[in-house]
């Protein structure tokens, strides 16, 4: 069962175009939720943690936030340089398991 | 800014035929991690190791898998025996508490 769904799949922005990314999760004890940002053929690169619902997280263009079932990633007046993979990923329900379940991801492209 | 370093960046290998692929956690980490990542897909987790002992696997960390940290640096995913369906991107990540921080990357091919 999927514990982690990221929409939509591909979003395509024009520059200064601002918009959200969706995560949902079903884990019910909440112990985090991570967000990184992966370009192609790299490793996943840290962006933000989220541990409560109606904590917010900033950084340059982008803002976390998160609800009790899901997390939004603002991109605001993104630049094609913003182009990537975003991924959510929380760990297991299980206290003392650290092990992190990975969305799908959304990927962005923005243009010119 | 300190950072998980692997090596090599690819390595193609027959099927049948063992690898090791290596990590280089950041200093001062505790926990490190093994994924892996079939072209096209998610992220999945393999391995957690802390303390010098496997702490958490997953399904895909059979016994054709194992873990180690051979010194006080380096920490590395042996595949015993190769097959095709190993080919991935498999990521080191290393954290102090609970945010993961991953390394760029083996891309393993195998033939």
């Amino acid at each position: 069962e999927d514990q982690v769904t990221q929409s939509p799949e591909a979003l395509r922005l024009q520059e200064g175009e601002s918009s959200s990314l969706n995560c949902s999760y079903t884990v019910s004890g909440l112990r985090g939720l991570f967000w990184y940002r992966q370009d192609p053929g790299k490793g996943p690169e840290f962006l933000f943690t989220l541990y409560s619902a109606g904590e917010e997280k900033e950084k340059e263009r982008l803002k976390a936030t998160l609800t009790k079932k899901e997390s939004f990633l603002h991109i605001t007046a993104p630049k094609p340089e913003d182009s990537a993979t975003y991924l959510c990923a929380v760990p297991s329900e299980d206290t003392g398991r650290r092990a992190l379940t990975f969305g799908s991801g959304t990927r962005l492209q923005v243009q010119p | 800014e300190p950072e998980v370093t692997q090596t090599p960046s690819h390595q193609v290998t027959q099927m049948g035929q063992e690898v090791i692929l290596r990590c280089v956690p950041i200093s001062n980490h505790l926990y490190f991690y093994w994924y892996r990542q079939i072209l096209g897909q998610k992220v999945e987790f393999l391995v957690s190791f802390y303390n010098n002992e496997i702490s958490e696997k997953s399904e895909i960390f059979d016994d054709q898998f194992s873990v180690e940290r051979p010194d006080g640096s380096n920490f590395t995913l042996k595949i015993r025996s190769t097959k095709l369906e190993d080919s991935a991107m498999y990521f080191c990540a290393s954290t102090g508490g609970w945010e993961q921080f991953f390394g760029p990357g083996t891309r393993l091919t195998v033939l």
